[in-house]
Formats: structure tokens, C-alpha cells, sequence
């Protein structure tokens, strides 16, 4: 069972429309990351929440994270081919001892195609 | 201010054989984190280094192990290759100890295994 899920996997749209990507658990994280990954690159860090209820803008993106920590969801408004992309949500580890020394946990990633 | 750095970019390699990843992190940063992303996937953590030590290690085998030197660059070596190890191998890195530090990714290693 996946830690993170992240729906759908697989978005195609075109220029100009809206979307939402959603990342969901059971669990409840103190924080939350949202990255984009471009095609021979590595992943890139759109955003952190760390509130729950907390709503961060960027651009055309919005990311909000629930009021209970356990899930967060991306908006797209008025997306555009540059938006294309795999769109990753991530939290942060622990060890056994219980403390967080930055491992990342990803779900499986939004694959988005923005036709033009 | 150059970020992360991976070599090679692609290697190909035969099952049984051993590769070796090299990774050289952000300016300024000294902790190195290595993560294997299959085809369609979210990354999976493999381990961290820190102070030259492995810190922490995800659920993978004996069969991947790190080392991180005194300028802290990292290397990754995998032996025995499998099929199922060929992905994209992602070093990240990130400065200091804490849990909060944003981690900057390289563009990765293509491994495949024929």
C-alpha cells in the first residue's frame, strides 16, 4: 500500500483548461511538498504547506492541504503546454528513532499533457 | 553557482554486471540523498549521506551501496545488476542537518540493464 496516493495518474487536456490533481493518505504529515518533473530532469519543488487549511498560490497554481494533514490537492487554472509534466507530492521521513533527516516519500506521480 | 550534477547521464550494462553513479552536490550543501525512479513513477528512496556515513537507508538490498567523500560528492554502486534495477538514479542534495531543508535533485542516471 502506497503511502501517498496520488489521482488520477494519466491527464490529458488542452490549453485552457482547468485541472486538479489530488494526494491523499491515511497518515498525518506535519508537512507536505508538491514538485514538477520535466523530462530528463530531476524534481523540482513547486511548494511546502504546513498548516492544515493552508492555501498557497503560484502563478496559475493553487495547493491547498486539508485541515487535517492527511491530504493536500494541486489546481491548474487556464493551463498551458509549459505546464506539462509529472506532478509529484511528497513528505517528509523518519527514522527509527524519530527523528526526519529529509528523506522524501513520493506517491507515484500525475503524468500532465497539455495539448496547445 | 552550479546545482547538482550527475555522471554519466546514460549507461547501459549487462545483468551480473556493477556500475558505479557518481553525484556532485549543490555548492555549499553536504548532504547527498539518492533516490531510484522507475519508468512512470514517483522516486524511491535509497539512502542519505552525511559526515561521510550513511545516515539512513530505504527498504533496499545489500546490493547498493553508497560512499561519500571529504568534499562531499557521492558515489552510488549497484552489483549484481538486475532487469529490474534499470531506472532514472536521482542524487539529491541539501545543506545542514535539518529535517526542513529543501532538497535540490540532479537530472539523473539512466541505467538500463540488458
Amino acid at each position: 500500500t502506497q503511502l501517498l496516493e496520488q489521482s488520477p495518474q494519466f491527464l490529458s487536456i488542452q490549453e485552457g483548461e482547468n485541472l486538479t490533481v489530488y494526494c491523499n493518505s491515511s497518515s498525518v504529515f506535519s508537512s507536505l511538498q508538491w514538485y514538477r518533473q520535466e523530462p530528463g530532469e530531476g524534481p523540482v519543488l513547486l511548494v511546502t504547506v504546513v498548516t492544515g487549511g493552508e492555501v498557497k498560490k503560484l502563478k496559475r497554481l493553487t495547493f491547498q492541504f486539508g485541515d487535517a494533514r492527511k491530504d493536500s490537492s494541486l489546481h491548474i487554472t487556464a493551463a498551458q503546454p509549459g505546464d506539462t509534466g509529472l506532478y509529484l507530492c511528497a513528505v517528509l521521513g523518519a527514522n527509527a528513532g524519530g527523528t526526519s533527516y529529509g528523506k522524501l516519500t513520493f506517491g507515484q506521480g500525475t503524468i500532465l499533457t497539455v495539448h496547445p | 553557482d552550479a546545482g547538482v550534477t550527475q555522471s554519466p547521464t546514460h549507461l547501459i550494462k549487462t545483468r551480473g554486471q556493477q556500475v558505479t553513479l557518481r553525484c556532485s552536490p549543490k555548492s555549499g550543501h553536504d548532504t547527498v540523498s539518492w533516490y531510484q525512479q522507475a519508468l512512470g513513477q514517483g522516486p524511491q528512496f535509497i539512502f542519505q549521506y552525511y559526515e561521510e556515513e550513511e545516515r539512513q537507508r530505504g527498504n533496499f538490498p545489500d546490493r547498493f551501496s553508497g560512499h561519500q567523500f571529504p568534499n562531499y560528492s557521492s558515489e552510488l554502486n549497484v552489483n549484481a545488476l538486475l532487469l529490474g534495477d534499470s531506472a532514472l538514479y536521482l542524487c539529491a542534495s541539501s545543506p545542514g542537518t535539518g529535517a526542513s531543508y529543501e532538497q535540490y535533485f540532479g537530472p539523473g542516471t539512466r541505467l538500463t540493464v540488458t
